[in-house]
């Protein structure tokens, strides 16, 4: 199956810093999102960014398919950002299988 | 407000006892999921859903049954053979009937310790 690999796998940055977070896959993959699981467990839908740049507010994304990556940047970090980021996708090849990295975890300090 | 509903958020069960996780989404999403996280770990598909009456198994499914009686509607039974199942179940849903397009929703989860 496509491997993935996210970037950095741990990142503490102090509030107000600005981050970037890498998710390489190794083939061709549809549907390509972000999501930030915050501590009391929930998944929150960032980006749905199959190719291109998308901004919200503090965070952007941008998937590169043809080099098979994407990166989210966190800009001027709070302690709220804090928890953990998955890229996940849906391979080309038809799976039904939504496959998750295994995640970036950030913690923002004050 | 449109979503997904997961209840119990917190649940504790008796080893030897089934229990069924409620997953209900007003979307009108065809598709739906189930996952499993355990801690520090990434996100497992036991089953999922893409039409009414229609249902396929997952990486994870043994120990595990659903039904999909209801569009809106997803639940998930943990039996006793189960032999792990203490962990943080996730339900997902997306709309259209391609399987491999569209963008996944989730619920905010629920947790499940065997005692």
């Amino acid at each position: 199956g496509i491997q993935v690999e996210q970037s950095p796998p741990d990142l503490i940055l102090q509030e107000g810093a600005n981050s970037t977070l890498r998710c390489n896959f190794s083939d061709s993959v549809n549907n390509l999102q972000w999501f930030h699981q915050n501590p009391w467990g929930q998944l929150i839908n960032l980006f749905y960014i199959p190719s291109g740049t998308k901004q919200n507010g503090r965070l952007s994304a941008t998937t590169v398919a043809t080099e098979r990556y994407s990166l989210l940047y966190i800009s001027s970090s709070q302690t709220t950002d804090s928890g953990v980021y998955f890229c996940a996708f849906f391979p080309r090849a038809g799976s039904y299988q939504l496959t998750f990295g295994k995640g970036t975890k950030l913690s923002v300090i004050p | 407000d449109g979503g997904i509903t997961q209840s119990p958020k917190y649940l504790f069960r008796k080893e030897g006892q089934n229990v069924t996780l409620s997953c209900e989404q007003n979307l009108n999403h065809d598709a739906m999921y189930w996952y499993r996280q355990d801690p520090g770990q990434g996100l497992r598909l036991i089953y999922y859903s893409q039409i009414v009456n229609d249902f396929q198994k997952g990486d994870i499914a043994e120990g595990y049954s659903v039904s999909r009686e209801k569009k809106e509607s997803f639940p998930l039974t943990v039996t006793s053979a189960q032999k792990n199942p203490t962990a943080f179940y996730l339900c997902a849903s997306k709309a259209g009937l391609a399987r491999n397009t569209g963008e996944l929703f989730f619920g905010e989860g629920s947790r499940l310790t065997v005692l």
